[in-house]
């Protein structure tokens, strides 16, 4: 399986941070490369799909760029709201999830 | 809206079955494969497997390949998860998801 490695585990940044969370397979995922947003309690959601695509409803501040191994999502002006946990899923062979960067403010 | 809900929480004793059902409305059902994936307590999430709502043929990850059924119940838009011979690992958070949508997940409890 595509191993799926998130870094940093642990993010503190402050409101009005630009942010960016990054996520590297084990080998190319061909841009099959979701994001989710976990907030404590409740499902994820999703936010950017195959790499750089806005899922509808969700904020602008948010994008996705990368290719092969290595992608990354950005968060151009944190907000309070943002305080969550983000996950990497990769589906381009069987589904695997990175281990998730947990964002706090600072 | 897309919506999928699922069944309540469970506390069962190892050993014991459950079914944990996932309620899907406002899109035609058939149209997306039902996935699941479970999350323990304070951890990340596993991909547990999917199925074909169309066929109703169940794909497994390695590690649910034993006592886990994917099942369906098409004219109900209802997909369903059994877990048998449960164990205290099974303790978890269980959730079914189409790639953009999520149920909002079912708790499980295994304790003696």
């Amino acid at each position: 399986d595509i191993q799926m490695t998130q870094s940093p585990s642990v993010l503190s940044a402050s409101v009005g941070d630009r942010v960016t969370l990054n996520c590297k397979a084990s080998q190319n995922i061909n841009k099959y490369l979701n994001w989710y947003q976990q907030k404590l309690g409740e499902a994820p959601k999703l936010l950017i799909y195959n790499t750089n695509n806005l899922q509808t409803g969700i904020p602008s501040r948010f994008s996705g760029s990368g290719s092969g191994t290595d992608y990354t999502l950005t968060i151009s002006s944190l907000q309070p709201e943002d305080v969550a946990t983000y996950f990497c899923f990769q589906h381009n062979s069987w589904p695997t999830f990175g281990a998730g960067t947990k964002l706090e403010l600072k | 809206q897309i919506q999928l809900v699922q069944s309540g929480p469970e506390l069962k004793k190892p050993g014991e079955s459950l079914k944990i059902s996932c309620k899907a409305s406002g899109y035609t059902f058939t149209d997306y494969a039902m996935q699941w994936v479970k999350q323990a307590p304070g951890k990340g999430l596993q991909y547990m497997g999917w199925i074909n709502t169309q066929t109703g043929k169940p794909t497994y990850a390695d590690d649910f390949k034993e006592r886990f059924v994917f099942s369906l119940e098409t004219s109900a838009s209802t997909a369903y998860l059994q877990i048998n011979n449960l164990k205290n690992e099974d303790t978890a958070t269980y959730f079914c998801a189409r790639a953009d949508a999520w149920g909002q997940g079912a708790s499980v409890t295994v304790s003696s």
